[in-house]
Formats: structure tokens, C-alpha cells, sequence
């Protein structure tokens, strides 16, 4: 079974934030918080990771709480071209089987 | 680098028939996996292998059968087709050192069994 879980689906307009969340509070303390996400019928793409500290990129930030039994990936200013699913998993050693969720599929309306 | 390659990109099957679906990578990756996903639903994980030599059961892996004698390649089996076996196949690959472990997926196979 997935070790996380997440909303089926979201909307955001377009132009402002997206903040998709995740549980996971089974995660154990070498485990990653990792988010991918699959636009349309291709295979998915990286994201971000994080331990325990905030993180950002030039896609998106990353949230994790102080207990990291959950967090939020955070689309600063979404667009069409993000309407996707996404995908948030936690994976520790590199040999780690990684299982995916569901997802939450993101609507961006313009 | 290619990154990770399948072939074929589509596939038709009957009922019964066998087939392998290919799948390669090219950035010395331990760790390769088989997705399958079904319309409208998550990835569930078929099968994965942490090295040559080395394989492991994921979610479903019933209905199928993978081998991993190099590091680059990575094939999964079907043996005797079925329907329910319609889906998108997807393979990954993930680096395997340092502290971050990203993956990294192909295209997909778009695999119809009627």
C-alpha cells in the first residue's frame, strides 16, 4: 500500500498558488518526501524532494511540517501547462520499493 | 543519454499470446521498475530489481515475469495474455547514489489485449 495519502482532485485559477497536500504520517526518519507529477498520458516527471526543511526550486516549494507527518508542494503561480496529477511518495534507501498513490488530480482554470 | 527507452510504443495482443515489452537505460542505473496504469488510475507497481541478477514482486505481479541480467536492460513478460491486462506500461529507472534518488520514466507502452 502507498505510504502516503493525498485529495483526489483540486482546482486553482490561473495565476495564483496551488497548494496540493499530503499526508503521510506513517513516514519513518530516514524516509524522503518526494512529488512527481504526469501530465496527460506521459510518464512522470520529478518534482522535488525534501527531508525535513523547507525546499524550493524553480518548479515549486516544498513544505514539510516539524513532525513531517504531512507536507505541501506549493505551484507559486499555476498555469494551463500545470494542470497534471500529482504525485506525492516517500522513499528512504535507494533499494526501497517506491509505490505510488493515486494522486491528486490538479485542475487549473483559466 | 537516451534516458530510458520502451519499446514497442503500442501493442495489440489476443488472448493467450505472449510477449516481452522492452525496456533500456543508459545512465548506469541499479534500480529499474515496472509500472502498469490503468484508465483514470494511479501507477501500481509490477515488478523491480535493485541490480543485475536481482528481482522482486511490487504490487501486481501476477501475469508477469521480468529478468534483469544486465544493468541497462530490463524486459517484463507476459505469458499467456488477458484482457485485464489492458493497460499503459511504464518503466523507470533511479539513480542510486548520493542522497537523492530521483527516477526517471519512459514513455510508456500502450498495451491492448482483446
Amino acid at each position: 500500500d502507498a505510504k502516503t495519502t493525498q485529495p483526489t482532485s483540486m482546482d486553482c485559477a490561473e495565476g495564483r498558488a496551488a497548494n496540493l497536500p499530503c499526508n503521510h504520517s506513517t513516514i519513518s526518519g530516514n524516509e524522503y518526501v518526494y512529488w512527481y507529477r504526469q501530465i496527460h498520458s506521459q510518464g512522470p516527471q520529478y518534482i522535488i524532494h525534501g527531508l525535513k526543511n523547507n525546499e524550493t526550486n524553480e518548479m515549486a516549494s516544498l513544505i514539510i511540517t516539524e513532525d513531517r507527518k504531512s507536507s505541501t508542494l506549493i505551484l507559486p503561480h499555476a498555469t494551463l501547462r500545470d494542470t497534471a496529477v500529482y504525485y506525492c511518495i516517500v522513499r528512504g534507501g535507494w533499494d526501497d520499493k517506491i509505490i505510488f498513490g493515486k494522486g491528486t488530480r490538479l485542475h487549473i482554470l483559466p | 543519454n537516451a534516458g530510458v527507452t520502451q519499446t514497442p510504443k503500442f501493442q495489440v495482443l489476443k488472448t493467450g499470446q505472449s510477449m516481452t515489452l522492452q525496456c533500456a537505460q543508459d545512465m548506469n542505473h541499479e534500480y529499474m521498475s515496472w509500472y502498469r496504469q490503468d484508465p483514470g488510475m494511479g501507477l501500481r507497481l509490477i515488478h523491480y530489481s535493485v541490480g543485475a541478477g536481482i528481482t522482486d514482486q511490487g504490487e501486481v505481479p501476477n501475469g508477469y515475469n521480468v529478468s534483469r541480467s544486465t544493468t541497462e536492460d530490463f524486459p517484463l513478460r507476459l505469458l499467456s495474455a488477458a484482457p485485464s491486462q489492458t493497460s499503459v506500461y511504464f518503466c523507470a529507472s533511479s539513480v542510486t547514489s548520493g542522497r537523492f534518488y530521483e527516477q526517471f520514466f519512459g514513455p510508456g507502452t500502450r498495451l491492448t489485449v482483446l
